[in-house]
């Protein structure tokens, strides 16, 4: 059976500083791994995938994420947080058949 | 249209009422899913469609849920005697077809109350 877990029900970041949001899944086979960002009145938007090959994963708005086979993670990491950023993180695992997390609701102090 | 359209956005019905509801995917997208986002949660996967059919439906809850795509199109979700705990947000998402290297693009879902 696949699942996620996000251990971080909310996070409070100040503007400018470091983010990081962590992801731990369970999976028969190799993971198919997504972050998705949810902002309110807002759909599901994917932010960054990893399938195979480099365990760095670049995405949008200046987010990358690390896949670390050892650890079963899937951590979201920015370097430097804008007030934009303020949303709920999903973190998932599957093919088509997604299996989210529960999410992280990030909040950004000025 | 520009991205997944969900109708309608908002449905407040009585419990034991039958609902249905919408979703337009990205035109040319054959690929088709359906979740469930309970208030706190996570998505959970309800159905995908490949085209006209129900590839795997082994997330509907229970026999009052049933989705079709009659053309392979347009997908509506129709829930019969709707119970309270049938609350939710329904999202719906499209994908140019199946496999790991499309990305399934979500509309804003539909916010069901049952009262």
């Amino acid at each position: 059976a696949q699942s996620v877990t996000q251990p971080d029900i909310h996070i409070t970041v100040s503007e400018g500083a470091s983010l990081e949001l962590r992801c731990n899944y369970s999976y028969g086979a190799t993971p198919y791994l997504f972050w998705y960002v949810q902002s309110p009145g807002q759909g599901l938007q994917l932010l960054l995938k990893y399938f195979s090959g480099d365990t760095l994963v670049q995405g949008i708005k200046g987010f990358e994420a690390e896949f670390k086979r050892s650890q079963s993670s899937f951590n979201l990491r920015k370097p430097s947080v804008h007030w934009s950023d303020a949303a709920e993180y999903f973190c998932a695992v599957g093919d088509y058949k997604l299996s989210f997390g529960a999410g992280t609701t990030v909040t950004v102090r000025a | 249209g520009a991205g997944v359209s969900q109708t309608p956005s908002n449905k407040v019905t009585e419990k034991g009422k039958y609902v249905e509801l919408r979703c337009d995917p990205i035109s040319g997208h054959t690929a088709l899913y359906w979740y469930r986002q309970s208030l706190g949660q996570g998505p959970e996967f309800l159905i995908y469609f490949q085209g006209t059919g129900a590839a795997d439906d082994s997330g509907l809850p229970n026999d009052r849920f049933f989705a079709v795509r009659p053309e392979g199109s347009v997908s509506t979700l129709k829930i019969q005697r709707t119970e309270r705990g049938d609350s939710a947000v329904y999202l719906c998402a499209s994908s140019r077809g199946q496999g790991l290297n499309t990305e399934a693009f979500f509309g804003q879902g539909t916010r069901l109350t049952v009262v």
